[in-house]
């Protein structure tokens, strides 16, 4: 059970917008950054989002994050079959002083 | 570049300890701010984390594995070794070490898989 709550699974039919919620704390979301990764079938997590809404090189604008309080929302548009992946949020939990993810999201592109 | 791969055993007994290596490139723990981490994943199941070691030497664990878990790092050979005593078949799950800098886990190893069984 992770401290990090995301739905089990989202779908969208490809051209689509997606948002997928994860849920925390003040001890985790509430006052430290979000980042997010992807996960391929078969491959490591890529890190999509960090600090909450910034994207690494590379990154397409198609992918967005938000936070507000203590919740983060990852924003798909423009869906592709080729986003059908696993996606997990993470955060710092400064009560703890330790990484959290959250439990994942698997999109599926219908 | 940045590259980090894992080694280890793949087949390891109950009650055994698992010592698994993470040897990485392109970063060094000279640099402030680095760290490298391990987060692990069973089969068919989520991300979670399990350690990090920064480049002075702190060091964290996951509160439920703490007990079982050892991180070190070894400057000079560009290393981070995880030991986990007392393995389960609940642990297995594919091991993967991970940078983190300017970004948190930006960059990843391939995995190893480890599997726990008698």
């Amino acid at each position: 059970q992770s401290v990090l709550t995301q739905p089990p699974s989202v779908s969208a039919a490809p051209g689509q917008k997606v948002t997928i919620s994860c849920s925390g704390s003040s001890s985790n979301i509430g006052n430290n950054f979000v980042s997010w990764h992807q996960q391929l079938p078969g491959t490591a997590p890529k890190v999509l989002i960090y600090e909450n809404d910034k994207r690494p090189s590379g990154i397409p604008d198609r992918f967005s994050g938000s936070k507000s309080g203590t919740s983060a929302t990852l924003g798909i548009a423009g869906l592709q079959t080729g986003d059908e992946a696993d996606y997990y949020c993470g955060t710092w939990d400064s009560s703890l002083s330790v990484w959290v993810f959250g439990g994942g999201t698997k999109l599926t592109v219908l | 570049q940045i590259t980090l791969k894992e080694s280890g055993p793949t087949l390891v007994k109950p009650t055994q300890t698992l010592t698994l290596t993470c040897t990485f490139s392109g970063f060094s723990f000279s640099t402030g701010g680095v760290g490298v981490g391990w987060i692990r994943q069973p089969p068919g199941k989520a991300l979670e984390w399990l350690a990090l070691v920064y480049w002075d030497d702190d060091k964290r664990y996951s509160p439920s594995l703490k007990r079982r878990l050892t991180i070190t790092k070894d400057t000079s050979k560009n290393q981070v070794v995880l030991t986990m005593t007392n393995m389960d078949p609940v642990d297995t799950a594919t091991y993967y070490c991970a940078h983190l800098g300017s970004m948190p886990f930006d960059y990843w190893g391939h995995g190893t898989l480890v599997t726990v069984s008698s």
